[in-house]
């Protein structure tokens, strides 16, 4: 099992580029969550995906954000464009109904200057 | 709405010396309980979790955690801390049945002192 991969795993951009991060989840896992994490607001759910449809994305911050889950196995965080403020670790998770867990990738950094 | 509180930011122990982190919750009914584990530069790890039954629960690395309801805690404790310990704690809790909608507290960093 090669848990959750995620990519990059470092992304520096400037201010007002486009970024796109990646996320493989757990082969068999159903359910696919971005978080992300800041030393200010601690570790915050954006968005969640059930069988690849998106159910709850109340914590996504404002619309330069989105994220879509075009088949089982992959996912994409978006943010256009990029603030400073948007600097942070982000973390894609996955889990399956039977599992009552979540598993966690190694997280992407963003830093954007 | 559930919350979940770690009223300690940063523990230093000793290594050999217990440990025990605190976490209250709160919550409407009994939930499910986390405590996960970050390394530097890692994700998170579950230690363990409780959902129901022996309010005891016992988790990997030789961590063990007691759900107490009368004080909506789910305090983690390690008998003798190694080094290797050393990392952020954070609990969770989520509604019964709702694993999905995971909160988070704000996280412990433990340091541990040869």
């Amino acid at each position: 099992d090669a848990g959750v991969i995620q990519s990059p795993r470092h992304e520096v951009t400037e201010m007002g580029q486009e970024v796109t991060l990646r996320c493989k989840p757990i082969s068999g896992h159903n359910s696919l969550f971005w978080y992300r994490q800041t030393m200010m607001r601690g570790l915050e759910l954006l968005i969640y995906f059930n069988n690849n449809v998106p159910i709850d994305d109340s914590g996504m911050p404002e619309d330069r954000f989105s994220a879509k889950m075009p088949n089982a196995s992959f996912s994409t965080l978006k943010i256009q464009p990029s603030e400073p403020r948007d600097s942070a670790v982000y973390f894609c998770a996955s889990t399956s109904d039977d599992r009552n867990e979540q598993f966690f990738g190694p997280g992407t950094r963003l830093t954007v200057l | 709405a559930q919350s979940v509180t770690q009223p300690d930011i940063h523990i230093t122990v000793s290594e050999g010396a217990s440990l025990e982190l605190r976490c209250n919750y709160s919550y409407g009914a009994t939930p499910y309980l986390f405590w996960y584990v970050q390394s530097p530069g890692q994700g998170l790890q579950l230690l363990l979790k409780y959902f129901s039954g022996d309010t005891l629960v016992q988790g990997i690395k030789g961590f063990e955690a007691e759900f107490k309801r009368s004080q909506s805690s789910f305090n983690l404790r390690k008998p003798s801390v190694h080094w290797s310990d050393a990392a952020e704690y954070f609990c969770a809790v989520a509604p019964s049945g709702g694993y999905q909608k995971v909160t988070f507290g704000t996280g412990t960093k433990l340091q541990v002192i040869p």
